[in-house]
């Protein structure tokens, strides 16, 4: 029961290139929105995350856009580099509820 | 500051055994989250323990239960293992309102 959609499934950037990740959702109670990077065999480590109040967040190389009417939000990676190869998943969380949404995941990959 | 650790890293068990998998909170966490995450999907609630109790509930039947301890560790219990149980089973610890914070894993594979 998916409620986050995530595109593109796959991502091929070249080293220094920006990389953007897309999900959308449909639950307006969601007010909660995280992005989590995961290496093989590792578990999802948080990267960034945004609540509803706000359209974007940065935090170093990393950006968070946020558009509340159109319930989207995009993963914004500036200066990619190799390193940053890995799978990127967007998530949700309804206040007040336990349960955070996870989307398909996506797989970037970082040219040199 | 610790992070969260995961017992065991992998693990075979055939159809129609038990398993019991332990997660290790991080410093300061007193919840607990499980997730499962099959090859090549995200991550899927199983349910989530706080102050020993569970606090939500995915679409996961009851042969997937389990536990938090008064030092906030977790054990996650699955009965009568099916095939599709074959995934990595994830541990995520947090407060109240916060991030959640993942372990490692746990790949169970059911044969």
């Amino acid at each position: 029961q998916q409620q986050v959609k995530q595109s593109p499934q796959s991502l091929i950037v070249q080293k220094g290139g920006i990389s953007i990740i897309n999900c959308a959702y449909e639950n307006t109670a969601f007010d909660y929105f995280p992005w989590y990077q995961q290496f093989p065999g590792k578990g999802p480590a948080l990267l960034i995350a945004i609540r509803p109040d706000v359209s974007e967040k940065k935090e170093g190389r990393f950006t968070i856009s946020f558009n509340k009417s159109a319930k989207q939000f995009s993963l914004h990676i500036m200066d990619s580099q190799p390193g940053d190869s890995a799978t990127y998943f967007c998530a949700a969380r309804e206040w007040g509820n336990n349960d955070m949404r996870f989307g398909a995941g996506t797989r970037l990959t970082v040219k040199p | 500051e610790t992070g969260v650790t995961q017992s065991p890293t992998h693990l075979i068990k055939t159809r129609g055994q038990q398993v019991t998998l332990r997660c290790s909170s991080q410093s300061g966490h007193n919840t607990v989250s499980w997730y499962q995450q099959a090859l090549g999907q995200g991550p899927q609630f199983i349910f989530q323990y706080y102050r020993e109790e569970e606090n939500g509930r995915g679409n996961f039947p009851p042969r997937f239960s389990g536990l938090q301890f008064p030092n906030y560790s977790s054990e996650l219990n699955v009965n009568a293992l099916e095939l599709d149980d074959s995934a990595l089973y994830l541990c995520a610890s947090s407060s109240p309102g916060q991030g959640q914070y993942f372990g490692p894993g746990t790949r169970l594979t059911v044969t």
